[in-house]
């Protein structure tokens, strides 16, 4: 089954300390991206990246850092967690279209993240 | 990109046809209009989307008016399960680096 997969679906840290949250796709899509969903600030891209080795910042980048050392592996790191990330947040690929993407994105389930 | 206007909910009874609109009055002639639905805190989902001429999937139906300043997204038969926010985005037939999101419609299907 196609499908964009996210861990952990539900996490509570505390400020500082660092974590990774995982995105793992299996349709072989080349562009990969982070959003986070706030309320009433709706949906906001992190990261993209449009294929290996490349990446770019979106419109809130500041906080965090992403890799992308394998097509189908695009994880989001949080270095040093403050409470202003707490947030849903949400992996999404798609396969390339003439510009970076198509606009059919597939979005991973979500992970909720709580910062104290 | 350009901007898109939709009502901020409406509602509707199982069974009856959903239209939700969207306003898309600056669109260029190089943008489709996309719809997704995200389903309580889910990801969002992709429906549907076209440029000039009307499209139909096994979702839905997009109607795009002639000038393609708006269009309308037809739930044919809604059910409880299609109660979600709707969203309707311009998108570049170039392709782009993202998606812009805005509030969408919250669509509540009743008995």
């Amino acid at each position: 089954e196609a499908q964009v997969t996210q861990n952990p679906r539900y996490l509570i840290t505390v400020t500082g300390k660092k974590l990774t949250v995982t995105c793992s796709q299996n349709m072989n899509h080349e562009y990969m991206s982070w959003y986070r969903q706030d309320p009433g600030l709706g949906l906001r891209q992190i990261y993209y990246s449009m294929n290996v080795e490349v990446t770019d910042k979106g419109d809130v980048p500041e906080g965090y850092k992403v890799s992308r050392k394998e097509k189908r592996n695009f994880p989001l790191i949080l270095e040093s967690p403050s409470p202003n990330q707490t947030s849903l947040y949400f992996c999404a690929s798609s396969s390339p279209g003439t510009g970076a993407h198509t606009g059919e994105l597939f979005f991973g389930e979500g992970s909720r993240l709580t910062v104290l | 990109d350009a901007k898109t206007t939709q009502p901020t909910s409406m509602d509707c009874a199982e069974g009856r046809a959903a239209n939700l609109p969207c306003n898309h009055s600056t669109i260029s002639g190089n943008e489709y209009v996309y719809w997704y639905r995200q389903i309580h805190s889910q990801g969002p989902q992709y429906i549907i989307h076209g440029l000039k001429n009307n499209e139909t999937n096994e979702m839905a139906s997009l109607i795009i008016t002639e000038d393609r300043k708006s269009s309308t997204l037809i739930l044919p038969h809604a059910t409880l399960r299609d109660t979600a926010v709707y969203y309707c985005i311009a998108f570049p037939t170039g392709g782009g680096n993202k998606l812009t999101f805005g509030t969408g419609t919250q669509l509540k299907v009743e008995l």
